[in-house]
């Protein structure tokens, strides 16, 4: 299994551009998370998923959307990209209200 | 929004020491309660997980939990130089989602 995968490592971007980190996992997971870090803090949960069809907005979900069509695949769109997005995303999946698994994380710069 | 607290570091032991990380909550409901390490530049990794009251031994990692005083902490026995990394204390909400702390920044010199 190659658990969880995310798309691209690196990107930057400049103000008002878009743009989709990918994240897909093949463990079957139900439960689906994007979390960003910036330096020195934890992760705020930005979006989560419950099931294929079915997101909820987390903690800081503002220019950001999500969409979920298939158990496998979760992507995080940014519309308007703006420098407070600058940072560190990453993406998990969970079994039920079991361990999440973190994918290697999509470093993103707006400049 | 529930909060979950931790002391930034950076915490210092010598190589062969017992880390002490701690981590304090503010929903008296909670009931699960993770350790991730993160190495720099690294997704986090768990360590542990407890929900019940008291200690929880995995090799060199022990997780203590006190509902009572809304306390989990995490001692690493023989502390190494590998374990140097940010440590990240999470609790579980409603709806399986995870409240992180900001992590302490973990030294060991060896």
């Amino acid at each position: 299994n190659a658990g969880v995968t995310q798309t691209p490592k690196f990107r930057i971007l400049k103000i008002g551009q878009s743009m989709t980190l990918q994240c897909a996992q093949d463990m079957n997971h139900n439960y689906m998370y994007w979390y960003r870090q910036d330096p020195g803090m934890g992760l705020k949960l930005i979006y989560y998923s419950v099931g294929a069809g079915i997101t909820d907005k987390g903690e800081v979900p503002n220019g950001y959307n999500v969409s979920r069509s298939t158990t496998e695949d979760f992507p995080l769109r940014l519309e308007l990209a703006a420098p407070s997005q600058t940072s560190v995303y990453f993406c998990a999946s969970s079994h039920q209200k079991d361990t999440q698994y973190f994918g290697p994380g999509t470093r993103l710069t707006v400049l | 929004q529930k909060e979950v607290e931790q002391n930034s570091g950076p915490l210092s032991v010598p190589e062969g020491a017992i880390a002490s990380l701690n981590c304090t909550y503010s929903d008296r409901g909670s009931q699960s309660f993770f350790w991730y390490r993160q190495y720099s530049g690294k997704s986090p990794e768990l360590i542990m997980f407890i929900y019940s009251n008291g200690d929880k031994e995995d090799g060199r990692f022990t997780a203590q939990l006190n509902k009572a005083s809304q306390y989990v902490s995490l001692l690493i026995r023989d502390s190494q130089p590998s374990d140097s990394a940010t440590y990240l204390c999470a609790v579980l909400e409603y709806g399986n989602k995870l409240v992180f702390g900001a992590g302490t920044i973990l030294r060991v010199k060896s």
